[in-house]
C-alpha cells in the first residue's frame, strides 16, 4: 500500500510561487498520482493528476522524477484564495489505495 | 451535470436518534464512497461501492453505521442510533469506471451534529 508523506502545514504570500512536494517512496508501478484542494466547509476538489515527468494545467503544475518516489505540486503566483488544504493520493489499479488521504498540508497564503 | 448531491446540509439530532444521509452521484459513475472529516481524524473512508455493490466496508465504524445503494443514482448512509461522538462532516463522492486514473467528485457534505 503506497503510503504517503506531506508537510503539515506551508506559509506563503500573495504572488508568490508555492511548491508542496509529497513523498511516496513505495509507488507501485500501476500507480498514478493525484492532488486534490480542499477549503473550509467543502469537499475536497479534484487539482491535477499524472504518472510521470510534468503535468500542467490551468491550476498548477505537477513535477515527478523518473524514479515517481516524490512529487510536487506547484502553484503560481498563489493568492489569498488559495489558502486551502492540499491532499497527495497515489493509488493504482487496486481500487482500495486511492482512497486514503492522510493528514494533507494546510497552506496559509497572506497579505 | 449538477455534481454530486447530497441532502441534507445540515441535520442535528439528539443522541439515540436514528440520522439518515443520502447521496446522488453523478450520472453514469460506477463507483460511490462515503467519507467522514473531523479535526481529529480527517477525512475517513467508510464504505465504497462498485455498480451498486458493496467493495470495501472496513471503514465503517461500527454496527450502528449501515449504507446502501439501492440503484446506480442513490446512495444512504444511515446511523442507528446515533452518538455525539458521532458529529462530523459526511461526504459523498463518486467517480468514473477507471478507478485507477479515475478522480473522484466530492458533494458539498452534510454536518451531522449529534447532541
Amino acid at each position: 500500500l503506497a503510503k504517503t508523506t506531506q508537510p503539515i502545514s506551508m506559509d506563503s504570500y500573495e504572488g508568490q510561487e508555492v511548491n508542496i512536494t509529497c513523498s511516496h517512496n513505495n509507488i507501485a508501478t500501476n500507480d498514478y498520482i493525484t492532488w486534490y484542494q480542499q477549503f473550509p466547509s467543502q469537499g475536497p476538489r479534484f487539482i491535477i493528476q499524472g504518472y510521470k515527468t510534468k503535468v500542467t494545467n490551468e491550476v498548477a503544475s505537477l513535477f515527478i522524477p523518473a524514479d515517481r518516489k516524490s512529487s510536487t505540486l506547484s502553484l503560481p503566483r498563489v493568492s489569498l484564495s488559495d489558502t486551502a488544504v492540499y491532499y497527495c493520493l497515489v493509488g493504482g489499479d487496486n481500487a482500495g489505495n486511492m482512497l486514503t488521504f492522510g493528514g494533507g498540508t494546510r497552506l496559509m497564503v497572506k497579505p | 451535470d449538477a455534481g454530486v448531491i447530497q441532502s441534507p446540509r445540515h441535520e442535528v439530532t439528539e443522541m439515540g436518534q436514528e440520522v439518515t444521509l443520502r447521496c446522488k452521484p453523478i450520472s453514469g459513475h460506477d463507483y460511490l464512497f462515503w467519507y467522514r472529516q473531523t479535526m481529529m481524524r480527517g477525512l475517513e473512508l467508510l464504505i465504497y461501492f462498485n455498480n451498486n455493490v458493496p467493495i470495501d466496508d472496513s471503514g465503517m465504524p461500527e454496527d450502528r453505521f449501515s449504507a446502501k445503494m439501492p440503484n446506480a443514482s442513490f446512495s444512504t448512509l444511515k446511523i442507528q442510533p446515533s452518538e455525539p461522538r458521532d458529529s462530523a462532516v459526511y461526504f459523498c463522492a463518486s467517480s468514473g469506471t477507471n478507478i485507477a486514473k479515475n478522480i473522484q467528485y466530492f458533494g458539498a457534505g452534510t454536518r451531522l451534529s449529534v447532541l
